[in-house]
């Protein structure tokens, strides 16, 4: 069974560009989770997804969005780039809300 | 609000020693669920545990154990007899439902096992 898929692995922007992150969920998955990592705040919660509905949003701004698709691939885009976006976005795929989260390897955003 | 505490930031010990790793949590849920989930130099999280609010059966698999105290608010982790591989983050975390169902992270230990 195929694991939890991002992509890209690494990008670099430059302040007030935008980004689009994708991820592709383990099949029959239909719960997806996005997290920020970063050294200084740890492992931050972004937005949760289920059957292409938004269920809950962590304490970030605007500029962070997402959405899922029917087939639950799911992508979050940030705009308007700050410095302090560098980090590593984790998307992590659930069979049910309250179940183990699988983890993909991550994207690693640079923000010049 | 919920919230995870691992007051332990890092931890070093030599290979063979039994560690504990703390987690303290807190929630207003009556219904919770609580996991810890291993972050190796690679990077990639993996899963290791999930327990829920009402079982308070500790668990053992091979060498790692856990202990669920709802009294204390506290999900400790031990790792018996360390092994060089076992030199990785670990998270606890915790799932509830306030204001939706999200699984919130503790910030993390970091433990190295010397040889």
């Amino acid at each position: 069974k195929a694991g939890v898929t991002q992509t890209p692995r690494y990008l670099i922007k430059t302040r007030g560009q935008q980004v689009t992150l994708s991820c592709s969920p383990i099949s029959g998955h239909r719960s997806v989770s996005w997290y920020q990592q970063t050294p200084g705040q740890g492992l931050q919660f972004l937005f949760e997804y289920f059957s292409e509905t938004q269920r809950n949003k962590g304490n970030f701004p605007g500029r962070f969005s997402g959405r899922q698709f029917s087939n639950s691939r799911s992508e979050m885009n940030v705009s308007t780039l700050e410095l302090g976006d560098s980090a590593l976005y984790l998307c992590a795929s659930s069979a049910e809300s309250t179940g183990e989260l699988f983890f993909g390897e991550g994207s690693r955003l640079t923000v010049l | 609000a919920q919230k995870v505490t691992q007051a332990q930031t890092e931890i070093s010990v030599v290979e063979k020693e039994d560690v504990t790793l703390d987690c303290v949590y807190e929630t207003r849920d009556t219904t919770y669920y609580l996991f810890w989930y291993k972050q190796p130099p690679s990077g990639e999280l993996v899963f290791l545990i999930r327990r829920n609010s009402f079982d308070e059966q500790n668990e053992i698999s091979g060498r790692y154990s856990w202990n669920f105290q709802k009294s204390t608010s506290s999900f400790n982790f031990t790792i018996t007899a360390s092994q060089v591989v076992d030199s990785a983050v670990y998270f606890c975390a915790l799932g509830g439902h306030t204001g939706g169902f999200k699984t919130i992270f503790g910030a993390g230990t970091r433990l190295f096992v010397k040889a």
